[in-house]
């Protein structure tokens, strides 16, 4: 069980859009849509942005968006804000009740 | 709406076992309706998966750290706790107590996190 790959980091503007990527095998994100995904800020617990791959929780703007093609998922932040600054992890579903993590992206509003 | 609160030593010693419990409010321990899990974080690294535990007493851990980790709850005083034996400086982290919902595949609530560190 490997952690998925993300990048260390990615940046946009204000009002532009970002995409993370979370790349993992078959075994785990390209094997079921269980992928969700977490917004950390420093000294915070993590809180869910997106789950089921591509579903929000309620009181999740809709400028975070989330899909899957094969063994990557992507979480895509539209309309850059800069609260969006934050870490973000993606988790997937790995079966016989098991998750694995993302190492996380940095994302910086600039 | 359940609240988690963790509590436990925030130093241990290497070879000693890590314990931490976490409290629930707002729901039953003894429900069907939800996992009871632990997470951690390394200073500045990314999130692990430590395991889980279900009402039935059915456990579910990393295989990384299996032979390592126990999960289990207390229901008279509804929580649920991890130990951890043989730490050494990489156990070091923040752990979160984590609890998702029985029929959600993704983590619902989280408690504040612990910071343990493991150093002689």
């Amino acid at each position: 069980q490997s952690a998925l790959t993300q990048p260390r980091s990615v940046s946009g503007s204000p009002g532009q859009s970002v995409t993370i990527s979370c790349t993992g095998t078959s075994s785990d994100v390209g094997g079921y849509n269980y992928v969700s995904w977490y917004q950390q800020h420093p000294g915070k617990a993590p809180k869910l942005m997106i789950y089921d791959v591509s579903k929000r929780p309620s009181g999740v703007p809709d400028r975070f968006s989330g899909s899957k093609s094969g063994n990557t998922a992507s979480l895509t932040i539209s309309g850059l804000q800069a609260e969006d600054e934050a870490d973000y992890y993606c988790c997937s579903y790995a079966g016989s009740y098991s998750f694995v993590f993302g190492g996380g992206t940095k994302l910086t509003v600039l | 709406q359940l609240q988690l609160q963790e509590s436990g030593p925030g130093l241990v010693k290497p070879s000693e076992t890590l314990s931490l419990t976490c409290t629930v409010s707002g729901g039953s321990i003894s429900s069907s309706s939800y996992y009871w899990g632990w997470i951690r974080q390394p200073p500045g690294k990314g999130l692990e998966w430590i395991g889980s535990i279900y009402y039935s007493g059915s456990t579910y851990y990393n295989p990384s750290l299996k032979s390592r980790v126990t999960i289990s709850v207390d229901t008279s005083k509804n929580q649920f706790s991890l130990k951890l034996s043989s730490v050494t400086a990489a156990d070091t982290a923040v752990y979160y107590c984590a609890v998702r919902r029985s029929h959600h595949v993704f983590f619902d609530y989280w408690g504040q996190g612990t910071l343990v560190t493991v150093s002689s």
